[in-house]
């Protein structure tokens, strides 16, 4: 059974820095992992898809990285924004294609 | 460009009464449609997806259905909600890719209460 497990599970991160949410998944035969945002109240956005043949997926600030060997992928934000401040998801879909398997979020707030 | 909607966005209702949430998503055919759950404190639960019209699998036994009427209408009911329905119900979308499922996109959500 695919577990997925994000650390930290909040952080607090004054304006300007460099940061990395990490997620692990227990099961390495993924078909591709996603990163997500949601506002409290709200949906979740989509932010990066890897697919499982992929190493990273960059847009504008954010680089997600997998390492399927070690059931990792990292989420880099740079120079980050109060506007930054949200929960951040990762899900594995597993090699059975439907299932998504989310991982509880990291909560991250950046102060002014 | 694809849209997708859900509504009501929130929703007070006792227990015991019925429960009808719906979700459409526009500019795309065929997408793989799903609901998902967000209690409180805890992760998102897939409750039911769907690969086209009619087609229905279930995740979790609950007192909650889906059916899929029509192409991008995807709706979940129950006869009679409990205490323990309450939560933020999610709608998403993929596309069917060659490969399989692509990119997971969420409706804004919508928040149930039963009391």
């Amino acid at each position: 059974k695919q577990e997925v497990t994000q650390i930290p599970a909040a952080l607090s991160v004054p304006e300007g820095e460099n940061l990395v949410l990490n997620c692990s998944f227990t099961d390495s035969a993924i078909y591709n992992l996603q990163w997500f945002r949601q506002d409290p109240g709200k949906g979740l956005t989509s932010l990066l898809l890897i697919q499982s043949s992929q190493r990273e997926q960059t847009s504008g600030r954010l680089n997600a990285s997998l390492d399927k060997s070690s059931g990792r992928s990292t989420l880099y934000i740079a120079a980050s924004q109060p506007g930054d401040s949200a929960t951040y998801l990762c899900a594995v879909r597993t090699s059975g294609f439907q299932k998504l398997v989310f991982g509880t979020g990291t909560r991250l707030l950046v102060s002014p | 460009s694809q849209t997708i909607h859900q509504w009501p966005a929130t929703l007070v209702q006792p227990v015991g009464s019925p429960l009808s949430l719906e979700c459409t998503v526009e500019g795309t055919s065929n997408p793989n449609l799903y609901w998902y759950r967000q209690a409180a404190g805890r992760g998102l639960q897939l409750l039911f997806y769907s690969v086209g019209i009619g087609q229905i699998s279930s995740e979790v036994p609950q007192n909650l259905s889906a059916s899929r009427p029509q192409d991008r209408q995807f709706i979940l009911s129950s006869k009679k909600l409990l205490l323990s329905d309450s939560g933020f119900y999610l709608c998403a979308w993929s596309e069917l890719l060659a490969g399989g499922p692509g990119e997971l996109f969420f409706g804004e959500g919508s928040r149930l209460t039963v009391l």
